[in-house]
This record gives C-alpha cells, structure tokens and sequence, in this order.
C-alpha cells in the first residue's frame, strides 16, 4: 500500500533533549512538509522540501531542524531551543509543490 | 500569513446547509480544502486553481473567487459524517506555493 508513515505515533521526552521524528512515503513524490498543530492554530508550516538535498524554511521554522537526503524521508528534529515543542506534528508529502498534499497519521510530541 | 476563515465554529442539524469561508490577503494560485476528524490525518477535499472555477463532488462543493482571493466551502444537505475541522490551504507565488493553512473551521452535524 502507498502512503506516509510517521512514527512513533506518541513521543515523550525530558525538556531540553533533541528528538527526532520520522517520516517516509512510498508515493515517489518529490515534495515532503512538516506541519505543528496546536489547537485553535490550524497547521502551521515548520519546513518544507521541494526535492531531495534541498529543503525551505516555513513559518515557524527556528527550533527546528531536517534533512533530505532520500528522496522517501523527511525527518524532523525537534531541538531544545524550541520553547515549546508540545504538540501534534503532522507530515505530508505531493507531487510537486502546489499538488495536492496527502497527510501521515501524525506524531504526538510530549515534553515534560 | 495565514489566510482567515470563518465561521470559527458552526452547529447543523443533519439535512441542513453550511457555507465556510476563507479569504487572504495575498494573491492566489491555488485553493485546497481538507477535512480533519479529531486525532486524525487531515484529507483532501478538493482543489480549486485560480480561473474562478467552482468544484464539488456529491454535496460538498466550492467557489474559487481569484480576483477577491476568496474562497467558499459549500456542504448541502449536511450527513453526519460530515462533522470535523475544514481547512483551507492557499497556495501563492510568495510561499514557493507551499501552502498557508487557516485555523479551521469546526463544524458539528447532530441527528
């Protein structure tokens, strides 16, 4: 079956650690996001990639970090600068940039 | 920037009629609308370019209004199933096209 895994589905950690989220596709499309929902905000884009190696800085990309480096993943870090990385992360990919975008199941991001 | 959508929340009975909006303040090339369930993924809807075209598929249709960067969600006849948060997601030049998400409108259908 085609599409976006995320893992893990719920995530803990202790404040001021780094943690890294996953996400692969297996749609052979070349453009991947990372998305931070909190409630009441919508989706709001941390970094986007058109094509591999290469990757944009979205809306609220400081605390953040990703690498491209295939083409199926698009991990993101979470790092400890970011003040308040409690929330939903959603990944999504398309065809190309503007094409519609076909969302993984998210990952739950606590820090304690 | 985030382009607005309205109503914030809205409550139907099944069988009723909702319109939610969405407008920015940039030009736009695309539209796109999802629907969330709680705890969910959110999936597409559908996808309006620019060209004032409307689209819809059942009951859930929409406008696409490029020269007032607007666009309209339309759900007739509202089924249960309909209930989630709608987005809109805008597409322009000035984001490389990656698309700028709205709050979300929540909308309830009750029996």
């Amino acid at each position: 079956d085609g599409g976006i895994t995320q893992s893990p589905k719920y995530l803990f950690r202790k404040e001021g650690q780094n943690v890294t989220l996953s996400c692969e596709q297996n749609l052979n499309h070349d453009a991947m996001y990372w998305y931070r929902q909190d409630p009441g905000q919508g989706l709001r884009l941390i970094y986007y990639s058109q094509i591999v190696n290469d990757f944009q800085k979205g809306d609220i990309a400081e605390g953040y970090s990703v690498s491209r480096e295939k083409k199926e993943s698009f991990p993101l870090t979470v790092t400890s600068a970011q003040k308040n990385p409690t929330a939903f992360y959603l990944c999504a990919s398309s065809i190309g940039i503007g094409d519609t975008q076909y969302f993984g199941p998210g990952t739950r991001l606590t820090v304690l | 920037q985030q382009p607005v959508q309205s109503p914030q929340a809205v409550i139907l009975r099944e069988g009723e009629d909702a319109v939610i909006n969405c407008s920015s303040s940039k030009a736009l090339y695309s539209v796109h609308w999802y629907r969330q369930k709680h705890g969910e993924a959110p999936v597409f809807l559908m996808i309006l370019l620019k060209g004032g075209e409307q689209k819809g598929h059942e009951k859930i249709s929409a406008s696409f209004n490029e020269k007032k960067q607007q666009s309209s969600l339309y759900l007739t006849a509202s089924q249960l199933s309909y209930s989630g948060t709608y987005f809109c997601g805008t597409g322009s030049s000035n984001s490389g096209y990656a698309l700028n998400f709205g709050k979300g409108t929540s909308l309830l259908v009750t029996p």
